[in-house]
């Protein structure tokens, strides 16, 4: 089983649509989760940090269940430039500061 | 930006040949990171470092060395490059205070 799992997708939804993508991690030890966006061929950035009681900025908005041990991204609105993957990242050990990362949840948004 | 290159970005090298990727960074970061991006796999952690002449294994470290002679160079090496290590090779960096890790463009690896 992997440690961080994804639905890989893709999610085809049209301009203005919410969308909402779901993640789980199998390690209760895990200490840190983000939110990165992949564009094709390009270098994964951070989208958004996770925090327990939930965060959002702007259109975006992430939650965390620790109990369930699952994280989810809610996009509204969504924009043709939201196509990316987007992938689910998780730190479980503060010492090192390596990441887990997803396999990635592509989305393409279209007109 | 993280001020991070990687060089050389793309490679085309044959099985059997010894292959050396490198990362620079302009902030002296302490710690660093290479992983690789299959697909449906994800990235996984080959080698970090925390500091000079400071590294260790990740989770994927065989067939892979590493060197770190100055902060802001981390070198990946594959001492005989086979196919299975065609791969995008991203080095990161991860800034004090935060937990999350900024990357580099990338290397497509491919072994021929």
């Amino acid at each position: 089983r992997k440690e961080v799992e994804q639905d890989p997708g893709p999610f085809n939804v049209p301009e203005g649509a919410t969308v909402a993508f779901n993640c789980t991690y199998s390690n209760s030890a895990s200490q840190s989760f983000f939110w990165y966006r992949q564009d094709c061929r390009k270098e994964p950035k951070l989208l958004m940090s996770v925090y327990s009681s939930g965060n959002e900025d702007g259109r975006f908005t992430a939650q965390l269940n620790r109990a369930s041990q699952y994280i989810s991204l809610l996009i509204r609105d969504s924009k043709l430039s939201d196509s990316a993957t987007y992938l689910c990242v998780v730190n479980r050990d503060t010492g090192r500061r390596a990441l887990t990362f997803g396999s990635g949840t592509r989305l393409q948004v279209q007109p | 930006d993280a001020g991070i290159t990687q060089s050389p970005r793309h490679k085309v090298t044959e099985t059997g040949t010894p292959v050396t990727l490198r990362c620079h960074q302009t902030e002296n970061h302490r710690y660093m990171y290479w992983y690789r991006q299959d697909p449906g796999h994800g990235l996984r952690l080959i080698h970090y470092s925390y500091g000079v002449k400071d590294t260790d294994k990740g989770e994927v470290s065989d067939g892979y060395s590493v060197s770190r002679s100055k902060t802001e160079d981390f070198l990946l090496t594959l001492e005989s490059a086979t196919s299975s290590q065609t791969s995008v090779y991203f080095c990161a960096i991860s800034v004090p205070g935060e937990e999350t890790q900024y990357f580099g463009p990338g290397t497509r690896l491919l072994v021929l």
